[in-house]
């Protein structure tokens, strides 16, 4: 099932710079846009979070926009660390429905 | 607060065997979910449990199932496992159900069949 599509598959950013990371929905009944940022060796973990009534989420480095008529969320993370090397998830869901994650995007910060 | 924990962490089976995993979620937290984790297909649902019933269950086959207890306190179960079943398990809780609220993963459980 295609319903989400998350890109790229990965990325290689140099420190300071900045990562964007895309993801791209099927089911307009997705309400909720969570990126989740996982470390080797550990589960996931929530990393920030917007619902539809706002088009962009500011948190620290890390920034969602939100293009609900374009069906797309992205990640924005700002002055880029070696410490943000992972992998990051979107999951967008619904309160009725299971979440879909996306297929990972593995993000590498080169010091 | 003690987070999610998963047993166990690590666990080598041969093909044909079954395996049971335990997941204990955040103390009051009575949703609990779980994810196989593979390279080729990323984080994939299995199932959602809530109040001992399955709110929720994934495209998996039937050698794949769970439970929940009263306290919470989950397991999933693979029957005949095949190499293809060689993957992270992942546990998530949340304090009710549904995907609004954030999920609090655990480390996993690293299958290998052989």
């Amino acid at each position: 099932q295609q319903q989400v599509k998350q890109s790229p598959q990965s990325l290689i950013v140099q420190k300071g710079g900045i990562s964007i990371i895309n993801c791209a929905y099927e089911n307009t009944a997705f309400d909720y846009f969570p990126w989740y940022q996982q470390f080797p060796g550990k589960g996931p973990a929530l990393l920030i979070a917007i619902r539809p009534d706002v088009s962009e989420k500011k948190e620290g480095r890390f920034t969602i926009s939100f293009n609900k008529s374009a069906k797309q969320f992205s990640l924005h993370i700002m002055d880029s660390q070696p410490g943000d090397s992972a992998t990051y998830f979107c999951a967008p869901g619904t309160g009725g429905f299971k979440t879909i994650f996306g297929a990972g995007t593995r993000l590498f910060v080169k010091a | 607060k003690a987070g999610v924990t998963q047993t166990p962490r690590y666990l080598i089976k041969t093909r044909g065997q079954q395996v049971t995993l335990s997941c204990s979620p955040i103390s009051g937290h009575r949703s609990v979910s779980w994810y196989q984790q593979t390279p080729g297909q990323g984080l994939q649902f299995l199932f959602e449990y809530f109040s001992e019933t399955q709110r929720n269950k994934g495209n998996f086959p039937g050698r794949f199932s769970g439970r929940q207890f009263s306290n919470s306190r989950s397991e999933m179960n693979v029957s005949t496992l095949e190499l293809g079943d060689s993957a992270l398990y992942l546990c998530a809780s949340n304090p009710t159900p549904g995907s609004y609220n954030e999920q609090f993963f655990g480390p996993g459980t690293r299958l290998t069949v052989l």
